[in-house]
């Protein structure tokens, strides 16, 4: 168990609809990372969040946002869902916005859009 | 930016070889390597990192990695493999002091185990 959960597990929603993906981060740690993981694509790096702040940003689609709370806890919000949002989505966390903090991931939330 | 290539997308190896994964980096200076194993169905698992010093560096379940830097490659291994073994395994390279994306994983690696 690495310390970071994530809910839902699973998800099967339809095509225009709109999800939110849920992540607490370790105990103790304030930054939050968001991946997209899928068969064609690998694992993707979608963003990161310190400590309530955007601190780095990949290929995440316009449709999606991303927010860190106060308590530190991180929601990724999908929207306008298409078939190819298919994936599995991880969070993950570390103790800083420093390389060299090894993250740590959740189980990741598999997200299936007909 | 850093990067990361994994040339082998699946291994095969029979229970009780050895193995090695290939992990080759592109960074301008020494990075921080990481190996991560992902099992079915399951989130990724740190199984050891590379930060400094020796290069030879040990991690959980028996295995370890070598850092190259001549080479610029962090491959795994492990001496003799067991059927648990089984999974996706992941290269990945953080840029120190790096203040944007910090993570880079590599494409993955699957690796099969013959009974």
């Amino acid at each position: 168990d690495s310390g970071v959960t994530q809910t839902p597990k699973h998800l099967i929603t339809a095509t225009g609809q709109r999800v939110t993906l849920r992540c607490s981060p370790r105990s103790g740690d304030l930054s939050v990372y968001w991946y997209q993981q899928s068969l064609d694509q690998g694992l993707q790096f979608l963003i990161q969040y310190y400590n309530g702040e955007e601190r780095a940003k990949g290929n995440i689609l316009e449709r999606f946002s991303a927010q860190q709370f106060p308590d530190l806890h991180s929601e990724l919000n999908l929207s306008s869902l298409e078939l190819g949002d298919s994936a599995l989505y991880f969070c993950a966390s570390s103790p800083s916005w420093i390389s060299g903090n090894t993250i740590y991931f959740g189980e990741g939330s598999w997200l299936t859009v007909v | 930016a850093q990067s990361v290539t994994q040339p082998d997308i699946h291994i095969t190896v029979s229970e009780g070889a050895s193995l090695e994964l290939r992990c080759n980096y592109s960074y301008g200076a020494t990075p921080y390597l990481f190996w991560y194993v992902q099992s079915p169905g399951q989130g990724l698992q740190l199984l050891l990192k590379y930060f400094s010093g020796d290069t030879l560096v040990q991690g959980i379940k028996g295995f370890e990695a070598e850092f190259k830097r001549s080479q610029s490659s962090f491959n795994l291994r492990k001496p003799s493999v067991h059927w648990s073994d089984a999974a996706e395994y992941f290269c990945a390279v953080g840029a120190p002091r790096n203040y944007g994306q910090n993570f880079v994983f590599g494409p993955g690696t699957r690796l099969s185990v013959l009974p």
